[in-house]
């Protein structure tokens, strides 16, 4: 599971009020994701980070923004959580394989927003 | 947008058959992915093969790549019930570490015991 955990693992709040997931890996891999998980649409990424303090939005940024101070972390922040931004949340970093980079995944933080 | 689509949406077969999932895409890519996803789990990395490669195996995976349809197959051998799962592919679209992947939105497979 390349040492991944994301905290906490389920939440539950109100519309408004500001929400803080947290990744935390602990093989010092340079790339980390967010991705949100929904019925009918997949996998979407909404932040990713290519290292300390170097981050870019995704496909579904709009709501979230992100923060690296250390290697291992990568937080994603909903400033305003809204009903919208229900969803399970996956983390997961990249490593290079022999072909090619593969990556590998938390497992997950489901988030309700009421 | 996605960039993969997989095909069917759900599958359920009986233990013992062969389980074939298709993907198709829309733009050039460097590589394509499969993964798995159990139940209230993340996805686990199955197999990957380059846009050069026609064909790879591992296990009980067979998987192919037709640049020219733009297309892929995953092919699941003698199923299991603990092959039960959803099933996404991910294209990328360049070789580099900072390489984004575009999933699917997934095929679920029952294997009925």
């Amino acid at each position: 599971d390349a040492g991944i955990t994301q905290s906490p693992r389920h939440k539950v709040t109100e519309t408004g009020t500001p929400v803080t997931l947290r990744c935390h890996q602990t093989e010092n891999h340079r790339y980390m994701y967010w991705y949100r998980q929904d019925p009918g649409h997949g996998l979407r990424l909404i932040h990713y980070s290519y290292g300390v303090k170097d981050t870019d939005k995704g496909e579904v940024s709009d709501g979230y923004s992100v923060s690296r101070s250390k290697t291992e972390d990568f937080l994603l922040t909903l400033e305003s959580a809204t009903s919208s931004q229900t969803s399970v949340y996956f983390c997961a970093i990249s490593t290079q394989s022999g072909q090619g980079y593969e990556q590998y995944f938390g497992p997950g933080t489901r988030l309700t927003v009421t | 947008s996605q960039q993969g689509e997989e095909d069917p949406q759900a599958l359920s077969i009986q233990e013992g058959e062969n389980a074939t999932m298709n993907c198709s895409y829309k733009t050039s890519i460097n590589n394509l992915q499969w993964y798995r996803q159990n139940s209230g789990r993340g996805l686990v990395h199955l197999i990957l093969i380059r846009s050069n490669e026609r064909e790879k195996h591992s296990g009980r995976l067979r998987v192919t790549l037709d640049t020219s349809k733009k297309s892929s197959s995953l092919l699941i051998t003698a199923s299991r019930a603990a092959d039960t799962a959803s099933y996404f592919c991910a294209t990328a679209s360049n070789t580099g570490a900072n390489s984004k992947l575009t999933f699917g939105k997934g095929i679920t497979l029952s294997v009925r015991p």
